[in-house]
């Protein structure tokens, strides 16, 4: 079954605004990863976090593991049109498997 | 160019009839990886493999077979597909030492359609 809960299921945006999406889990992580599917490809991983209350940045995005290993949160500042898409947090689980969250779809606002 | 490629990209289908997604990667990577994308599941593993002659099942791999015969090939074949086969797959493709972090190189996706 479904392992990490993403909040908002989708959201939509306006130039310029800063973005915030969530990931939450009833297990513990000792890794989370963030990744984005642009429409008609494959995911495409952004930032990794390997250390409990770590926070990453790459460019426009921010990301953080959360303390009790159980969440993680990806802010985008100053969004422009190419962040649409879908935002997957994942976390690997047994050594050898990935699992997924459902997804955060990022629309632009007309 | 390093990639993982994935044939063919859309297929509609009839329930019963045979078929294989192909899935190469040009990266030497040990581990690859099929999961199946539906809206509001996010992806769900269905096979994987951590190197040659080595497959094991992922969370829903029920009508679904791999091989691993070579390093770079891990085709999906699904021996009598039904509709609730129809999805999104992805290839994804890791090397060995960045397996336990997650770190996966995907394909662009096979858009199935079985009727």
């Amino acid at each position: 079954g479904q392992q990490l809960n993403q909040s908002p299921q989708s959201m939509f945006i306006q130039e310029g605004e800063d973005v915030s999406m969530n990931c939450t889990s009833s297990s513990i992580f000792n890794t989370w990863l963030w990744y984005k599917q642009d429409p008609g490809e494959g995911p495409v991983l952004l930032i990794a976090l390997y250390k409990a209350g770590e926070l990453t940045s790459n460019g426009r995005l921010t990301a953080q593991f959360g303390i009790t290993r159980k969440d993680s949160f990806l802010n985008i500042s100053a969004s422009i049109p190419s962040d649409v898409g879908i935002y997957f947090c994942a976390g690997p689980r047994g050594g050898n498997k990935l699992v997924f969250g459902a997804g955060t779809i990022l629309r632009v606002k007309s | 160019e390093a990639q993982v490629t994935q044939n063919p990209r859309y297929l509609i289908t009839v329930t019963g009839k045979k078929l294989t997604v192909t899935c190469s990667q040009n990266m030497n990577h040990e581990y690859m990886s099929w999961y199946r994308q539906d809206p509001g599941l996010g992806l769900r593993q269905i096979y994987y493999s951590m190197n040659v002659e080595v497959t094991d099942k992922g969370d829903v791999p029920e009508g679904y077979k791999v091989s691993r015969k070579e390093k770079r090939n891990f085709p999906l074949i699904l021996e009598s597909p039904s509709p609730n086969q129809t999805s999104l797959y992805f290839c994804a493709s890791s090397p060995i030492d960045r397996v336990n972090t997650g770190e996966l190189f995907f394909g662009e996706g096979s858009r199935l359609t079985v009727l």
